[in-house]
């Protein structure tokens, strides 16, 4: 399975900042995932990032508020912008498991504990 | 809508109690169900990948199961060490590639 880091584990900021995610894999991989994880709750899935093209967002999650970036086969950021505090989260990363059988499990990074003040 | 459902929200055994956490599901057609392990300020940590019923799969203390309709977490002899949420996914054959829908998961705490 893939080793995923992220950046930074955590950080504090303050309403209406942006906070840039970053998300290293020790692999090449196609596609990449970003989840936000509301205190208490479970994985809701914000985007998927290919490299090299638009990444795809989910219903109610916009570009202007979580731009992405997907520049190579190892690498993806994800930004939070004009933060509130409703943004307060665990953000994470992830990659699909690709062992050449179909399946379609995904392994994730430890997260970025977002508050927002 | 594809759902996925996870009981009970919580559970408290003592060390050794085994017992059962329970993945309901409601898809089109299933490509897989996954397990994870989360411990808490941390990403969830792959267990099982369950693709058709009657299939289980075992590892240490864990068996996971698979029917059309749920799947099954049993936990035997647990330790203290096993306390975690478990959460359960699929991956639905209707949604678009590589999505898979995330339960609410099973906060399982084991005392000594």
């Amino acid at each position: 399975s893939a080793v995923i880091s992220q950046k930074p584990s955590r950080d504090i900021c303050q309403r209406g900042t942006s906070l840039t995610i970053q998300c290293q894999v020790d692999s090449q991989v196609t596609m990449m995932f970003w989840y936000r994880q509301q205190p208490g709750q479970s994985l809701t899935l914000i985007a998927t990032a290919n490299q090299g093209s638009e990444a795809t967002y989910e219903s109610g999650f916009v570009i202007d508020k979580f731009p992405i970036s997907r520049p190579n086969l190892t690498f993806s950021t994800l930004t939070v912008s004009n933060m509130s505090p409703e943004d307060s989260s665990i953000y994470l990363c992830s990659v699909e498991g690709g062992s050449g059988t179909g399946s379609y499990e995904q392994y994730f990074g430890p997260g970025t504990r977002l508050t927002v003040t | 809508e594809d759902q996925v459902t996870q009981s009970p929200e919580a559970l408290r055994l003592q060390e050794g109690e085994s017992s059962s956490l329970n993945c309901s599901y409601t898809v089109s057609g299933l490509r897989g169900l996954f397990w994870y392990r989360q411990d808490p300020g941390k990403g969830p940590e792959f267990l099982f990948t369950l693709y058709s019923a009657g299939e289980e799969k075992e590892k240490e203390r864990l068996k996971a199961t698979l029917t059309k309709k749920e799947s099954f977490l049993h936990i035997t002899a647990p330790k203290p060490e096993d306390s975690a949420t478990y959460l359960c996914a699929v991956h639905p054959v209707s949604s678009s590639a590589s999505k898979i829908i995330f339960g609410s998961g099973t906060r399982l705490s084991i005392r000594p």
